[in-house]
This record gives structure tokens, sequence and C-alpha cells, in this order.
């Protein structure tokens, strides 16, 4: 078990670019999950896949955020035209398709949008 | 999803048990009470859960009532490796929706 990673651990953009993050959930887990987390808070909910359907969109995210997982691997999340209030901790996790399955996390990605 | 409500804050001393409680009074019969814990910087971690029944594993005790509105999280022999958030949630579906948690400062 590697755990889930996630890549890269720390960005800096400027605001009205483009960033895109990866997740690498544990191999053997369909489900995946993005969280956002802000200084203070905890994680919030953005959305999920069941093997490459995603399933469930937060309100969160807006239209500038788009998440993809093909072939039900790993993921992406695309910010487009970055503002500041995105900066913020975002997490992937992973889990099995079955009822009581813990989330496991990654140690996230740091966006700072300046 | 169960509301669950934390105390924000806890202090315990090193070596003691460190106890954190957990209200989720609107839990329904087919919810999952879980601890996670999250240290600085990191991702959360999976520390244990329970539908009904008291459970443990390497890492702590989970005490949930009979009448499964609350619960407690134990972790036995606190050390300063223990401290950080801990969030209590109350999920029987896929989705895991995180309140603010407890910040358990471990006491030298």
């Amino acid at each position: 078990d590697t755990g889930v990673s996630q890549d890269p651990r720390h960005k800096i953009t400027k605001r009205g670019q483009n960033v895109t993050f990866r997740c690498d959930p544990i191999s053997e887990h369909n489900r995946l999950y993005w969280y956002r987390q802000t200084l203070g808070q905890g994680p919030e909910f953005l959305t999920y896949f069941q093997n490459e359907a995603q399933l469930e969109k937060s309100r969160l995210l807006s239209d500038r955020f788009s998440a993809e997982r093909p072939k039900g691997s790993f993921s992406t999340l695309e910010i487009q035209r970055t503002e500041q209030g995105d900066s913020a901790m975002y997490l992937c996790a992973s889990s099995l398709a079955q009822w009581d399955s813990p989330l496991h996390f990654g140690n996230g990605t740091r966006l700072t949008v300046t | 999803d169960a509301k669950t409500t934390q105390p924000p804050s806890m202090d315990c001393a090193e070596g003691r048990a460190a106890n954190l409680p957990c209200n989720h009074s609107t839990i329904s019969g087919n919810e999952y009470v879980y601890w996670y814990r999250q240290i600085h910087s990191q991702g959360p971690q999976y520390i244990i859960h329970g539908l009904k029944n008291n459970e443990t594993n390497e890492m702590a005790s989970l005490i949930i009532t009979e009448d499964r509105k609350s619960s407690t999280l134990i972790l036995p022999h606190a050390t300063l490796r223990d401290t950080a958030v801990y969030y209590c949630i109350g999920s029987g579906t896929y989705k895991y929706i995180f309140g603010t948690g407890t910040r358990l400062k471990v006491l030298a």
C-alpha cells in the first residue's frame, strides 16, 4: 500500500493563470474524492468519482473547476483563471466502494494565488 | 449525513488518556461514526470507525453510547505526536462532511 499520492505538493501561481493538480489513489480503490481546505477549517467536499464516472459535484465547484478521472485510475483537478480566493489546500482521497470503507487521504497540494 | 458537534480544543498531559467527545444526535441507524485526525500540513489520517459496538484498534478505542447520539474517542496513552485536530464524522453514504474538529494539544 503506497498510499494516495498528490502532485505537486506546492503551487504558486499568478491570478488568471490555469493550474492542474494530479492525484494517484490507492490502486484497488475505485472511489476518488477531491476536497478543499482553508486555514482553520475542516476539509470541504468538492467532487467524487466512482471509477471514471463523476457522480457528484459540490456547489463550491464553480465553472472554472473541472475534474477528470480517465480510465478510473489517477485524477486531475484543473482550475482555470485562478483567483486569490482559490488559495487553499486541495486534498485527494480514495476508498473502496463499500458501505463502511474509510477515506484515505493524500497530503494535499497547497495552492497560493498571488 | 449526521451533523456532529465537538469541543474546539482540549489539552491532555503526556502519558494520560485523551478522551475526545462527539455529539451526533441526528445520526441515523445506518450511519457510521468515523474519526480522523490531521497533523499540520498533512492530509487527514483515518483512525477508527464504528456503527453500534465499541471498537478498538492499534491507534485508539471508540466508545459509542447505546442510543448512538454521542461517542468518545480514547487515545489510551497520549504522546506529543498525538497533538492534532481530531474530526468526528457521521456518514452512511459516499460523502464525508467534516466540521472544524477538536484541536488536541498534548502537554509534556
